[in-house]
């Protein structure tokens, strides 16, 4: 039973172009959500977050916007680049105790900015 | 270096036989956790170290699977008899004490079962 889920496995975008990752969960303990970006033989490294509480937050060219109603959340890129080619992992956090947070992430999502 | 170190990168190994692969946390870091990801799939939790406190080890999928952690730093994931099903990239990570969920990765151990 996927928690997390990502459904399309890969988007293509063109260079300076808005893409947008989509994400739904279906735990509604999840209290924080996370956003990773993965480039091929690298591990995952963290890109931007929100907390529960909240429905938006910016960073540069990236902002993740949380719809809790809908138990939905988007990465949005703009503009995009060709160096953000890479598999985005939507991940989400619960706090399982004792100063622990457990992630739980989707299968992922593929995106490929044409120049 | 200051990220988070894993050995080997890539491990191929024949059907049944145990197999270790070491991941060495950034310093400071009590936080750590095992990964794995499997060909199409996510990120799949295997365990949890925190501290001194005792191991989180829900997603461990079979007794054949083990970690320890010694004097709080590098860990080691142990897989006895493996089979094929377990070949995938092996994923640590570490994190500060209280962390809502920003891991710092290492690069994987790529594991193939022949």
């Amino acid at each position: 039973d996927q928690q997390v889920k990502q459904n399309s496995p890969s988007l293509s975008v063109q260079e300076g172009r808005i893409s947008i990752l989509n994400c739904d969960y279906t735990n509604s303990m999840f209290d924080y959500f996370l956003w990773y970006k993965k480039y091929p033989a690298e591990g995952p490294t963290f890109l931007i977050s929100i907390s529960s509480i909240k429905d938006k937050n910016e960073d540069g060219r990236f902002t993740v916007f949380l719809n809790k109603s809908a138990k939905h959340l988007s990465l949005h890129i703009v503009p995009s680049q060709p160096g953000d080619s890479a598999v985005y992992f939507c991940a989400a956090s619960s706090y399982s105790g004792a100063g622990s947070y457990q992630l739980t992430f989707g299968k992922g999502t593929k995106l490929s900015v044409i120049p | 270096g200051a990220g988070v170190s894993q050995s080997p990168s890539n491990k191929v190994t024949e059907k049944g036989k145990d197999v270790e692969l070491r991941c060495d946390p950034i310093s400071g870091h009590t936080a750590l956790y095992w990964y794995r990801q499997s060909l199409g799939q996510g990120l799949e939790f295997l365990i949890y170290f925190q501290g001194n406190s005792a191991p989180d080890k829900s997603g461990l999928p079979s007794d054949r699977f083990s970690a320890e952690r010694t004097g709080g730093s590098v860990s080691t994931l142990t897989i006895q008899r493996t089979q094929q099903e377990d070949s995938a990239v092996y994923l640590c990570a570490s994190s500060w004490t209280v962390n809502t969920g920003e891991l710092f990765f290492g690069e994987g151990s790529r594991l193939t079962v022949l």
